[in-house]
Formats: C-alpha cells, sequence, structure tokens
C-alpha cells in the first residue's frame, strides 16, 4: 500500500547546529505537505509543495521536494530551541483531495 | 490559533462501549478530515468529510463512521470501543493547501 518513511526517528543537535529530515514513498506523490507538531500539541502546517524539483524557503528552513515527487526533506540552519518538536511530512496521492499518508516523524531535541 | 475546536478535550471510556467526538471551525472550510494518532506515532487518516458526504477513508473498520452537518461542524463516532482505540483523535478543516487541526481530543480506553 502507500507508505511514507521518515528518517531519522530522533535527533538531538547542539543549538546552532543544522538539522535535516527525509521523507521517502514508494510511489509518485501528487504533493507533499510538512507539519510541525511541539510536545502535547497538534500538527501545525509548515508548507506544501506540488512542482518536481520545487525548493521553498521560510527564514531557516528549506524545503524540498524531489524530482520524481517520491522524496521531499526538511532543513533546519542553525537550529535554536523554539524548533523542539515533532517533524511531520504528510504525502498526498491524489490531487483535489485532502486524503494525506502521514510520514512517522522526526522528533528534534536542541540541547542549548 | 487555527479557529477549529474540538470537544471534549480528555475522554475515558471502557471496552465496548461507543463515543462521539465532534469538531467545529470558524472558518466555513466546507472540507474536514479526522485522524487517529497513536503515541508516538504520525496521525492515521480515518475518513474525510466534504459538504455533507464522505469522501475518502483510510484504512478504519465500519465501527469508525462519522457526519458533517450543514454549519460543515463534524462528529466521529466509534462503536464498540477496543484497548487499541486509545489515541488523540484529531479533526483537520482544509483551506487553500493547507490543513487547519484542532486541539484534538485524548481518548483513553480501559
Amino acid at each position: 500500500g502507500q507508505q511514507v518513511m521518515q528518517i531519522p526517528q530522533y535527533q538531538h543537535v547542539q543549538e546552532g547546529e543544522d538539522f535535516t529530515t527525509y521523507c521517502n514513498s514508494s510511489t509518485t506523490l501528487s504533493n507533499i505537505q510538512w507539519y510541525k507538531q511541539r510536545p502535547g500539541g497538534h500538527p501545525v502546517f509548515l508548507i506544501q509543495l506540488v512542482k518536481s524539483g520545487e525548493v521553498k524557503k521560510q527564514k531557516r528552513l528549506t524545503f524540498q521536494f524531489g524530482e520524481a515527487k517520491k522524496n521531499s526533506s526538511l532543513h533546519i540552519t542553525a537550529t535554536q530551541t523554539t524548533d523542539v518538536g515533532t517533524y511531520f511530512c504528510a504525502g498526498s496521492y491524489t490531487s483535489g483531495t485532502y486524503k494525506y499518508i502521514f510520514g512517522t516523524g522526526t522528533r528534534l531535541k536542541v540541547l542549548a | 490559533e487555527t479557529g477549529v475546536t474540538q470537544s471534549p478535550t480528555h475522554l475515558i471510556k471502557t471496552r465496548g462501549q461507543q463515543v462521539t467526538l465532534r469538531c467545529s471551525s470558524q472558518s466555513g472550510h466546507n472540507t474536514v478530515s479526522w485522524y487517529q494518532q497513536a503515541l508516538g506515532q504520525g496521525p492515521q487518516f480515518i475518513f474525510q468529510y466534504y459538504r455533507e458526504e464522505e469522501n475518502g477513508r483510510g484504512n478504519f473498520p465500519p465501527r469508525f463512521s462519522g457526519l458533517q452537518f450543514p454549519n460543515y461542524s463534524s462528529e466521529l463516532n466509534v462503536n464498540a470501543l477496543e484497548l487499541d482505540d486509545s489515541a488523540l483523535y484529531l479533526c483537520a478543516t482544509a483551506g487553500y493547501n493547507e490543513q487547519f487541526f484542532g486541539p484534538g481530543t485524548r481518548l483513553t480506553v480501559l
């Protein structure tokens, strides 16, 4: 079936270091979304990527969508303690619907 | 804040009971999705409603059912509760190219 794998499962970094999480699908995605969930909170939308090879930036966050639309990455430059949380990718296989398959998430801890 | 509210916040039930969870949005978005999030896992898609009709379903048994009302608020009903149904239940309304999640209902089945 359709599955979205995400690695790593956990990442501990020193404040100021960079962080990257990767998302892979076995089949081509229509689009992919990224979310951040703080401990005890709910997922908060970060961005949506639709086009093959698309790259989007939000301040220290850089999001990429692979050329084959099967993988994606989120890179955070110079992490801060406020970046702590779990980052999820969520892939959609059908355009025009909101049925999203979430990855398992990467839990980020930032050590001050 | 997303403007999406869910009730109740927490709920404790026993195995075999039935539960109804509620979701409402101030945004007027006509699409609502329900997700189940077990501890330490990503949200799992249960189903989606669009203009009061079910419009997509994940791998959940028929004892998970839902409703959407004319004002686009929604209910998730779970019958014959099982221990594995213990989870955070999230609803999300769909705006243009993004989803807005509510705070969730934490269901514990004993």
